[in-house]
């Protein structure tokens, strides 16, 4: 089992949908989640971080996270065009040296 | 805020020989960096994990010998890549992490490296 497994995609979505991403994790006592966007040929790029249960919004994306479950998510209101992107979910290792954990990534196509 | 650089952003050099790559935080001081390689079409990788002032810490599989990576001060990061060969061209990018921020890492803009 992976330790942060996301599906790859891509997630097809029209202009002005909503786009939902899915995460999850293998180690229950992580505490730090990560959303990034990583443009093709470009770093990775902060768009939300999220530390307790529950949804954390910041303009179009909001965030939600259930530790019990083990999974975090991403959502996009009004997905545009500019959207489309490899989203990437990070998680902190609390075991040994603290460092995050990346998911391969779920490529998101937004048509006009 | 926040800013990482990379320097450079592309560099080509022939199989042998070795490269440098720097990574700075502009307006923050980064008490940890990290070094990652992404191959194309695959995910982040972590190479090494460093703090200002001590010797990095390399990820499992990862050379310490062959990637030689200096944190001399809270704001300088670079990572050397020594005798590289045309397995080592990939895409290297920076990470700097801010001190009290809960593992937030803002990214360099990366550097693609070529061997020929």
């Amino acid at each position: 089992q992976k330790e942060v497994e996301q599906n790859s995609g891509p997630l097809s979505v029209p202009e002005g949908a909503i786009a939902s991403l899915n995460c999850t994790y293998s180690d229950r006592v992580s505490q730090s989640f990560f959303w990034y966007r990583q443009y093709s040929g470009k770093s990775p790029e902060l768009i939300m971080s999220i530390y307790s249960n529950g949804d954390k919004e910041d303009g179009r994306f909001t965030a939600q996270l259930n530790k019990a479950s083990q999974y975090v998510s991403l959502l996009i209101r009004d997905s545009q065009p500019s959207d489309s992107a490899t989203y990437l979910c990070a998680v902190n290792r609390l075991t040994g040296f603290q460092k995050l954990v990346f998911g391969t990534g779920t490529r998101l196509l937004v048509s006009p | 805020g926040a800013v990482v650089s990379q320097h450079p952003s592309r560099v080509i050099c022939k199989s042998g020989t070795s490269v440098k790559i720097e990574c700075r935080s502009l307006d923050f001081q980064a008490t940890t960096m990290f070094w990652y390689r992404q191959f194309p079409k695959q995910s982040l990788m972590l190479m090494a994990t460093s703090n200002e002032g001590s010797k990095a810490t390399y990820e499992q599989g990862v050379e310490k010998d062959k990637f030689l990576i200096n944190h001399a001060s809270l704001t300088l990061s670079t990572l050397t890549v020594t005798s590289a060969h045309p397995e080592d061209s990939s895409f290297y990018i920076c990470s700097a992490s801010q001190a009290g921020e809960a593992l937030e890492q803002y990214f360099g803009p990366g550097t693609r490296l070529t061997v020929t």
